[in-house]
């Protein structure tokens, strides 16, 4: 599956509760993100991390929260006080050098009924 | 702050006519620029890096630092180039992260 394993694929959440979006990855990248897409928005940063241990806030990372306890994992919690949550998730690995341009996991569709 | 505009939402042309995707980027560094692709049903995927200078499914995209822009080309298009494109900048240092352009939603028609 590309050596990049999001899950759950569809996802459903009730205003009010946290949900935390799984990604997994065995490609030994150091790198990994978080972006949100929403048509006609293109991709958006969440957060990111560069090593383990270790992340940044993205563009948009109010109301989300990350963790990067392992160099394979690194969820992305959907907090309540994120306003707008319904979207679909994508998380991405590189090997945080340039040039060499990011592998992509097939996303979480993430509904706020 | 860096920036990537894809000036087009929506391109439809016919099976056998040139394609030009535009993409323009601010940027005060050395840019690195990307073209990523998603074909319906599929995942994001790699199109073409600046650096590498490639053709790859006959598109080619070359970087014009006096305009700012590195523009995909194809001088042919084919119905399974349907997809949505997306131009991506790439920061350097040791918080390396990509911009992504809104993306150009791509229909060649029969």
């Amino acid at each position: 599956d590309g050596g990049i394993t999001q899950s759950p694929k569809y996802l459903f959440r009730k205003e009010g509760q946290n949900v935390t979006l799984s990604c997994e990855q065995n490609l030994n990248h150091d790198a990994m993100y978080w972006y949100r897409q929403d048509p006609g928005q293109g991709l958006r940063l969440i957060y990111y991390s560069q090593i383990v241990n270790d992340f940044q806030k993205g563009d948009i990372a109010e109301g989300y929260s990350v963790s990067r306890e392992k160099k394979e994992s690194f969820p992305l919690t959907v907090t309540s006080a994120q306003k707008n949550p319904t979207a679909f998730y994508l998380c991405a690995t590189g090997t945080g050098g340039s040039g060499y341009g990011y592998t992509f996991g097939s996303g979480t569709r993430l509904t706020v009924v | 702050a860096q920036r990537v505009t894809q000036p087009e939402k929506l391109l439809s042309v016919f099976k056998g006519a040139p394609v030009e995707l535009k993409c323009n980027y601010s940027y005060s560094g050395s840019p690195e620029l990307f073209w990523y692709v998603q074909y319906s049903r599929q995942r994001l995927q790699l199109l073409l890096r600046h650096i590498s200078r490639e053709s790859i499914k006959g598109f080619t995209a070359d970087l014009n630092k006096g305009e700012t822009s590195f523009h995909l080309k194809k001088p042919f298009a084919q119905e399974e180039d349907s997809a949505m494109y997306y131009c991506a900048l790439g920061s350097g240092g040791s918080n390396y992260k990509l911009t992504f352009g809104k993306g150009t939603l791509l229909t060649v028609n029969p």
